[in-house]
Parts: structure tokens; C-alpha cells; sequence
């Protein structure tokens, strides 16, 4: 079975500084997929990025890019120019490529809560 | 707003009840999941719905199960409610399970058992 860790329980930053959030996964697969979630206090869960492992390089959207390192089984979070708004619980999570037998399903980590401070 | 729709919003009830949370995926998404959050165990993978088939399932107690209709939306049916139970649940859709279409959350329903 798969498992994701996220070793920060909590991040603290100040506003327009960069923050990195680190998560770390265990898998005997090959091809998969993973994800950064973002939970704000409206518990609303929002999709923040993705990589696929089959590509090398990192996904980049606006103010957050990934350093995604398959053989170290890595996959850190960096939010670029902090902004209020990104204060939220964020969960690493991660998704076999290998469709069926619960394999569709997300696996997630812990979380971080991150912390903006202004 | 993902577009995913959850009820209700909050749900109490007692210990040995039923209850059906609902979902209705964003239009054209024919995958539903749903997940659990609790503070024990965090985000856990329940169950996932192909076009109105069982396509997955994850850590989905027996006293739980779950359907997905016609129409497209899915029931959660939680019964013989524990206290440990008390939990969000969130429903997600994604376009089709067989490719990494992205899964997008819906509110939740915070269900809380006394």
C-alpha cells in the first residue's frame, strides 16, 4: 500500500516571503500521479497542482511550482510571494496510475498548516 | 465553486441511526469518490462510482454503502452510527477514472453523532 508523509505539522512565513512545503510518498509503483490540496478554514479541499510521474519536469502554476524527485520519492511544494489567502491546511496525496482495485482513490498525507504571517 | 454540490451541510444525529449524505458531481463528470476527514484517521478514500458502478473501494466500513444513480449523483448510507463516526464527508468527481482527470471536491457534510 501506498503512503504519503508530510513531516511539517506547521509552517510559519511572513507575507511575500517563499515558503517550502515538503511531502515524501512510498510507492512500489512506477506510474502515478500527485497532487497538492489546499483546505482553507471553509474546509473546502482545492486542487492546487499536479505532476505526473512520468514527467520530468516540475509542474509550475502561477505563484506555486513543485521539485518533484522520483527517485528520492519527493515532492515538495514551494508557494512563491505569500499571500494572506494562502493560509490553509495543505495535503500532499497521491493516485496509482493503475485504475481499479481502490487504485482511483486518492491516498493523503497529514497535512501542513501553513501559517501567513503579515 | 468546483461545481460538486453536497447535502446537506451539517447533519447530528444519535448513536444507531441512519443517515444518507447526497452528491451531485459537476456536469458531464461520471466518477464520483467519496472520502472521510476526521481527526483520528484524516483524509481516508471510502468508495468510488464509475457511471453508476462500483469501479473502487478503499477503508469503507461495512455499516457504510453507497449507490450511484441514473442521473449521476451518488448517496453515502452511513448506519448503526458510532460515535467515531462524526466526521467530514466530502464527495469529488473527476471525468473518467481510467485517465488523471483531477479530482474536484465538493463542501462536505459535517456529520456529527451524539
Amino acid at each position: 500500500a501506498q503512503t504519503v508523509t508530510q513531516s511539517q505539522p506547521e509552517m510559519s512565513v511572513q507575507e511575500a516571503e517563499t515558503v517550502t512545503l515538503s511531502c515524501t510518498y512510498d510507492t512500489s509503483e512506477s506510474d502515478y500521479y500527485l497532487f497538492w490540496y489546499k483546505q482553507p478554514p471553509s474546509r473546502q479541499m482545492i486542487l492546487v497542482i499536479r505532476q505526473e510521474a512520468y514527467k520530468q519536469q516540475n509542474a509550475t502554476e502561477n505563484r506555486f511550482s513543485v521539485n518533484f524527485q522520483k527517485a528520492a520519492k519527493s515532492f515538495s511544494l514551494k508557494i512563491s510571494d505569500s499571500q494572506l489567502g494562502d493560509a490553509a491546511m495543505y495535503f500532499c496525496a497521491y493516485r496509482s496510475a493503475r485504475s481499479g482495485g481502490g487504485a482511483d482513490g486518492l491516498t493523503f498525507g497529514k497535512g501542513t498548516h501553513l501559517i501567513i504571517q503579515p | 465553486d468546483s461545481g460538486v454540490t453536497q447535502t446537506p451541510k451539517h447533519l447530528i444525529t444519535a448513536t444507531g441511526q441512519r443517515v444518507t449524505l447526497r452528491c451531485s458531481p459537476r456536469s458531464g463528470d461520471l466518477s464520483v469518490y467519496w472520502y472521510q476527514q476526521s481527526l483520528d484517521q484524516g483524509l481516508q478514500f471510502l468508495i468510488q462510482y464509475y457511471n453508476g458502478e462500483e469501479r473502487a473501494k478503499g477503508n469503507i466500513l461495512e455499516r457504510f454503502s453507497a449507490q450511484q444513480f441514473p442521473d449521476l449523483h451518488s448517496e453515502l448510507n452511513l448506519s448503526s452510527l458510532e460515535l467515531g463516526d462524526s466526521a467530514l464527508y466530502f464527495c469529488a468527481s473527476s471525468a473518467a477514472p481510467d485517465r488523471v482527470y483531477e479530482q474536484y471536491f465538493g463542501p462536505g457534510t459535517r456529520l456529527t453523532v451524539t
